[in-house]
């Protein structure tokens, strides 16, 4: 247990289907990160939050929405997703965004399958 | 963009030591990273460099030279649980972090 949970688990949806995924940490961070996990490929950063203000935006399509309502909760809103988009989402939070060891810690990840 | 290099695989046997490069080419350098993520599980934080030198933790050490752009990651006395997949990832200098594509080892009786 890291202190970072990720609901659902898994996820299958059809491409005119529209989702969200949920993270939530317990950890008291400032910073929260979506992330995009495809096989034998480099972690992509999607999305950054620092203090619930987006710092980043990694050239995402707009059929991925993130939702930071608060400093422990994150969403990523899914719409009209394509089947290369079937993947693993991690979500990850550190104590601050850019400053010192910044050590993230991960959630155990939602399993996306797009048909 | 940036370029971080490691082996796609690697095989040991158990109690063995097995040690993993990664090569990295960034703007700027803010820190060094290696994370190990078990088969459908989170990644989890192992170690953290910024100057050069070897960081030890239990059986896992770590080592960085800045000059080279070069880490590795020595895991001693393998364990069966040990099989998983490491990452590197390099924090550059708008401390933005970039992941190698990771290192499968597999730990063999």
């Amino acid at each position: 247990e890291t202190g970072v949970t990720q609901t659902p688990r898994h996820l299958v949806m059809g491409m005119t289907n529209k989702k969200s995924l949920k993270c939530e940490q317990h950890l008291g961070h400032n910073a929260m990160y979506w992330y995009k996990q495809s096989a034998k490929k480099p972690l992509e950063l999607m999305f950054v939050y620092s203090l619930e203000e987006r710092v980043e935006n990694n050239s995402v399509p707009s059929r991925f929405s993130p939702e930071c309502p608060n400093s422990s909760h994150l969403f990523l809103h899914l719409h009209t997703l394509q089947p290369e988009d079937s993947a693993l989402y991690l979500c990850a939070s550190s104590q601050d965004y850019a400053r010192g060891p910044d050590t993230q810690y991960f959630g155990p990840g939602t399993r996306l399958t797009v048909l | 963009g940036q370029n971080i290099d490691q082996p796609t695989e690697m095989t040991a046997t158990e109690g063995a030591i097995v040690q993993i490069n990664c090569t990295y080419q960034t703007s700027g350098f803010n820190g060094l990273f290696w994370y190990q993520q078990h088969a459908g599980e989170a990644p989890t934080f192992l170690s953290y460099n910024v100057l050069d030198g070897l960081e030890e933790k239990g059986r896992f050490s770590s080592f960085l030279s800045r000059s080279k752009g070069y880490s590795y990651l020595l895991l001693k006395e393998l364990q069966m649980k040990d099989s998983a997949s490491y990452l590197c990832a390099v924090r550059d200098r708008d401390y933005k972090l970039s992941f190698g594509a990771g290192t499968t080892v597999t730990v063999r009786a």
